[in-house]
């Protein structure tokens, strides 16, 4: 079975660009939940989505948006780019809201110029 | 608000037991979690405790107290692949997010010969 897919890997964008990231939770599960973590850091929970409705956003600018296809996949975007948003952008796939865990996907590694 | 410490770095040798610690305060408690993180890679779930004491994994144990809102994992006959960064997360918050993982900024695990 494959794990939780995310694409890119990698990225490097221009300061005032826009990014779109995506994210393919495991078979199954139907929450998907995306966090930032710039090093040296944990992760910080960006947003929340289960059965394609948004559950759940934290401390983030309106920069910050995310979406949940009927498939399940997700999409982040963040637009106007800033240096600070250069991090490593995670997805967890849970079967529900987390009640069972989370699985983390590799992540994107987002680098802004 | 919402907090959780956890030493930054930490040193052990191949063999040896190891306790990483984690205190939290947190306007919610629904779990607690403990991730390995490799150097960019994915968090790997390691353990969870939603009940007060000790739950054992093979070569990792963890435990919780939650009146003392502390939490730690014990790694026994440490490994050199054991050398990576440990995450404590708590389940919680408050409003919409009831289902974010917070995260401390994570302990740096160096295991040497």
């Amino acid at each position: 079975d494959a794990g939780v897919t995310q694409s890119p890997t990698h990225l490097i964008k221009t300061r005032g660009q826009h990014v779109t990231l995506r994210c393919s939770p495991i078979s199954g599960h139907k929450s998907v939940s995306w966090y930032q973590q710039v090093l040296g850091q944990g992760p910080q929970f960006i947003f929340q989505y289960y059965e394609k409705e948004e559950r759940g956003r934290g401390n983030f600018p309106d920069r910050f948006s995310a979406r949940q296809f009927p498939n399940y996949s997700s999409e982040l975007n963040v637009n106007a780019l800033l240096l600070g948003d250069s991090a490593l952008y995670l997805c967890a796939s849970s079967l529900d809201r987390g009640t069972f865990g989370y699985t983390f996907g590799s992540g994107t590694r987002l680098t802004v110029v | 608000g919402q907090n959780i410490d956890q030493p930054t770095e930490m040193t052990a040798t191949e063999g040896a037991i190891v306790q990483i610690n984690c205190t939290y305060q947190t306007s919610g408690f629904n779990g607690l979690f403990w991730y390995q993180q490799h150097a960019g890679e994915a968090p790997t779930f390691l353990s969870y405790n939603v009940l007060d004491g000790l739950e054992e994994k093979g070569r990792f144990s963890s435990f919780l107290s939650r009146s003392k809102g502390y939490s730690y994992l014990l790694l026994k006959e440490l490994q050199m692949k054991d050398s990576a960064s440990y995450l404590c997360a708590v389940r919680g918050g408050y409003g919409g997010a009831t289902n974010k993982l917070i995260f401390g900024t994570g302990t740096l695990l160096a295991v040497q010969p």
